[in-house]
């Protein structure tokens, strides 16, 4: 069974830097064909997609974002880490980890709850 | 970029109608094209994947077909459960992914 939680802040500065995990379980991210994505959607809003990694290290990068996003993967511990710097009020939304299928039509295919970050002063 | 334009934005309909939702790529994406749900407060849920791939446990009155850049999601049979908010998503570039900015199915 797959699973896979966000942990990290919910509250952040604007200009600080977010840094957010995902630890999930039932996979591992050194078997081929799996990556982990991040997806964020503020409120009212649709997803959008900002980043993934994949088994082989390879990375996909949002590019209105590309400059202030970092994506990494411990495969040891299960966790993928997502570093989003100088954030701002606009950057307020629930920000959800997926695994990502790759195998098949890259999908995401399993999905944590997510956590909702605000941005604020 | 690859944009991806999902019509209508809104839709309303009833108990046991039958719905079509469309989604339209700025360039070919060939069958790199999913499908999700999305209820209130809740993750998103995959249903479609490959443009007529349903995921398993989906029920069957979810179908998805398309190719190139139109695709469309039809529910065969709308169930009280099925009104929520629908995505698509391109993962033609596996360097980039897109979602559509969704569509709202509410009950009439």
């Amino acid at each position: 069974q797959i699973t896979l939680q966000e942990s990290g802040p919910t509250l952040v500065k604007p200009t600080q830097t977010l840094t957010l995990t995902c630890t999930f379980s039932g996979f591992s991210l050194s078997s081929s064909g799996v990556g982990v994505g991040w997806i964020r959607q503020s409120p009212g809003k649709a997803l959008e997609w900002l980043t993934h990694i994949y088994w082989n290290d390879n990375k996909g990068y949002s590019p209105s974002l590309m400059s202030r996003l970092t994506i990494t993967k411990d495969t040891s511990k299960n966790q993928v880490v997502l570093i989003m710097t100088n954030m701002d009020p606009v950057d307020t939304a629930t920000y959800y980890c997926a695994h990502l299928r790759a195998s098949r039509s890259y999908e995401f295919d399993y999905w944590g709850r997510g956590t909702l970050v605000t941005v604020s002063s | 970029d690859i944009q991806m334009t999902q019509s209508p934005s809104s839709l309303s309909a009833s108990v046991g109608d039958r719905v079509t939702i469309t989604c339209r790529a700025s360039q070919s994406i060939s069958s790199y094209l999913n499908w999700y749900q999305q209820k209130p407060g809740k993750a998103p849920n995959l249903l479609i994947y490959g443009a007529t791939n349903l995921q398993s446990g989906v029920p069957s009155r979810f179908s998805g077909s398309g190719s190139g850049t139109d695709f469309s999601l039809t529910i065969g049979s709308l169930q009280p459960e099925d009104f929520a908010t629908y995505y698509c998503q391109q993962s033609y570039s596996n360097v980039m992914y897109t979602f559509g900015q969704g569509t709202k199915l509410e009950i009439k």
